[in-house]
């Protein structure tokens, strides 16, 4: 596609629900991130996926979120169990292999009540 | 662990004033610089980068940037601010020797411009 794009734009879900949220990264790009955007707390790494290596899931905070990548291609970020701190943007984007410059998407604005 | 600072949480300017918003890196070695911007309910875009070579870097509507390298700083500047450049900006750096290109974010600087 021409972009990065993020399914669905807002979701509100109950707490104890598990969501997920999509990824269409741009065609080709073999790099993709997911970044957790809250007031005032800035743009927080959750995870990374560069082509068929092991995923850096170094920031993802706590054992409630998943990821995963299915064909080098869509990405699913899953929220187990969501509590209302869980509330925030999740940004996701993409970037060739060659050069980092990473394109970010729209984003799905959680709700977590 | 590497962390970026920008220290202006919040600027106002008049139209035409001069601007320039701090970003500090905590890293010592080889790094990527970027500048990223969000309008109001656009998705972030990026402004400028810095891989290496001349450490000015101008990007795009007139923005640039300076890698000073002894400071760990990569401070976004421009000479004269519009209305239209009323956006949250956020600093970013990776460090291409760790083998990934993760980004690490500040928390943002929100600008409003005054009319």
């Amino acid at each position: 596609g021409a972009g990065v794009s993020q399914s669905p734009s807002n979701k509100v879900t109950e707490k104890g629900k598990d969501v997920e949220l999509r990824c269409d990264p741009i065609s080709g790009h073999t790099a993709l991130y997911w970044y957790r955007q809250s007031l005032g707390q800035g743009l927080e790494f959750l995870i990374y996926f560069q082509g068929n290596s092991a995923p850096d899931k170094s920031g993802l905070p706590s054992d409630r979120f998943s990821a995963e990548r299915t064909g080098g291609s869509v990405s699913t970020l899953t929220i187990q169990r969501t509590q209302q701190e869980d509330s925030a943007v999740y940004l996701c984007a993409s970037s060739s292999g060659q050069g980092p410059e990473a394109f970010f998407g729209q984003g799905t604005r959680l709700t977590v009540v | 662990a590497q962390s970026v600072s920008q220290h202006n949480h919040h600027v106002i300017l008049s139209e035409a004033a001069s601007l320039e918003l701090g970003c500090n890196y905590s890293y010592g070695g080889t790094v990527n610089l970027f500048w990223y911007v969000q309008y109001p309910g656009q998705h972030l875009q990026l402004l400028l980068k810095y891989f290496s070579g001349d450490p000015l870097v101008k990007g795009i509507k007139g923005f640039e940037a300076e890698f000073i390298k002894s400071k760990f700083s990569f401070n976004l500047r421009k000479p004269s601010v519009q209305w239209s450049d009323t956006a949250e900006y956020f600093c970013a750096v990776n460090e291409p020797d760790s083998g990934t290109y993760k980004y690490i974010f500040g928390t943002g600087t929100r600008l409003k411009v005054l009319a």
